[in-house]
């Protein structure tokens, strides 16, 4: 399976403090893409990653993929409380859609 | 633009009855995905459908079928509905240039109850 794997499953934080989620994968992927999921509501877009690049930043978000080691980790610098939420990993592969993994839940403490 | 419109929101079934979810994708968009969120199995794949085809399918019961009209709005239907199909069904479209490996945009959801 092409899933990614997140890890931690939770996390919690202060505001202020960064917030790092992993994602771990078992095959070769197209790219690896970060979603963001309020709670009950629709996922949201973050940042998308090829498998061609190493790092990738937009804003506080800060991306890194590693294809030798199949894993990828979010960075959220200075994190407020609205970025509590749930944050997927979504891999691209060979199947022509996204397969998501479990999540991590995120919350950051006022 | 408008986002991508799920209806209903929220709906309550009872076991064996059936149900269809609307989507409407963004304007410009071909491409509508379908999947199904529960706390035990987290997001999975239904199906894709782009042009009036299916272009890709998950691994569902016979039970989950889906369509799409000529102006790309789609629509999913489950029929004899149980308990483990209580979910939160979420539709993405992709723009024209993401069609294999682009970011998905991504509905409200319909939350289904089946009691």
């Amino acid at each position: 399976s092409q899933q990614g794997e997140e890890d931690p499953q939770a996390l919690s934080i202060q505001e202020g403090e960064n917030a790092t989620m992993n994602c771990s994968y078992k095959t070769s992927i197209n790219n690896l893409q970060w979603y963001r999921q309020n709670s009950g509501r629709g996922l949201v877009h973050l940042i998308l990653i090829r498998s061609n690049e190493r790092e990738k930043h937009s804003g506080r978000l800060r991306v890194t993929l590693d294809t030798s080691k199949k894993s990828s980790s979010l960075l959220i610098t200075a994190s407020r409380a609205a970025d509590t939420a749930s944050y997927f990993c979504a891999i691209s592969g060979s199947a022509r859609q996204l397969t998501f993994g479990s999540g991590t839940q995120l919350t950051v403490l006022p | 633009k408008a986002g991508v419109t799920q209806t209903p929101r929220y709906l309550i079934k009872t076991r064996g009855q059936q149900v269809t979810l609307s989507c409407s994708p963004i304007s410009g968009h071909r491409s509508v995905s379908w999947y199904q969120q529960t706390p035990g199995q987290g997001l999975q794949f239904l199906f894709e459908y782009f042009s009036e085809t299916q272009r890709n399918k998950g691994n569902f019961p016979g039970r989950f079928s889906g369509r799409q009209f000529s102006n790309s709005r789609s629509e999913m239907n489950v029929s004899t509905l149980e308990l483990g199909d209580s979910a939160l069904y979420l539709c993405a479209s992709k723009a024209p240039t993401g069609l294999d490996t682009g970011e998905l945009f991504f509905g409200e959801g319909s939350r289904l109850t089946v009691l």
